[in-house]
């Protein structure tokens, strides 16, 4: 029973333009929401978190937008780098974190 | 800071054979997770400790899985017997408390069972 869903497997972007990545969710008990990168052989890596009371927020050149009655999160990624190539997990909680399949991010030079 | 370490990295075991794994938190944090990933999947929950008691194990395949935390720091998971669908990467995460706090990921332990 998946949860939290990832629909795209990969996605690739060039330089310097916006990078948009997708999750949904199914049970509407989640009060928290989270983004990870994830470089080959090393752990995920925390990116950016919302809470269910609010609808967006920002840290730099990521924002993370919360569509509740959607059960829709996503990752805004503006301008993207090379450096930003990895796979990114969204993840939900309630008393218990549940994550998607990841989205490969490849930012073209 | 010091971030979470694991041990060992890799490992590779015959079906059968047991195994265990070793996590160190960031100091401080109170919350820690062991998670298996499988190839093309994302981190799975299999236990997670606050201080060295149980917060939730109902993913964790008690047959053959146990893992302790004892003095609320270190903490090991043991697989005994390990299967074919065992093979996976191991994940440990800490986090300074319960509920809407980050974790923070280990490189994992990369098990491979033949």
């Amino acid at each position: 029973d998946q949860q939290v869903k990832q629909n795209s497997p990969s996605l690739s972007v060039q330089e310097g333009r916006i990078s948009i990545l997708n999750c949904d969710y199914t049970n509407s008990m989640f009060d928290y929401f989270l983004w990870y990168k994830k470089y080959p052989a090393e752990g995920p890596t925390f990116l950016i978190s919302i809470s269910s009371i609010k609808d967006k927020n920002e840290d730099g050149r990521f924002t993370v937008f919360l569509n509740k009655s959607a059960k829709h999160l996503s990752l805004h990624i503006v301008p993207s780098q090379p450096g930003d190539s990895a796979v990114y997990f969204c993840a939900a909680s309630s008393n218990q974190f549940y994550f998607g399949t990841g989205t490969s991010l490849t930012v073209i030079p | 800071e010091a971030g979470v370490a694991q041990s060992p990295r890799y490992k590779i075991i015959e079906k059968r054979q047991s195994v265990a794994f070793w996590c160190n938190p960031i100091s401080g944090h109170a919350t820690l997770y062991w998670y298996q990933q499988i190839l093309g999947q994302g981190p799975k929950l299999l236990i997670q400790f606050q201080n060295n008691g149980v917060v939730d194990d109902s993913q964790l395949p008690k047959d053959r899985f146990s893992a302790e935390r004892l003095k609320g720091v270190d903490s090991t998971l043991k697989i005994q017997p390990a299967k074919l669908e065992d093979s996976a990467v191991y994940l440990c995460a800490s986090s300074f408390g319960l509920g809407a706090y980050e974790q923070y990921f280990g490189p994992g332990t990369r098990l491979t069972v033949t």
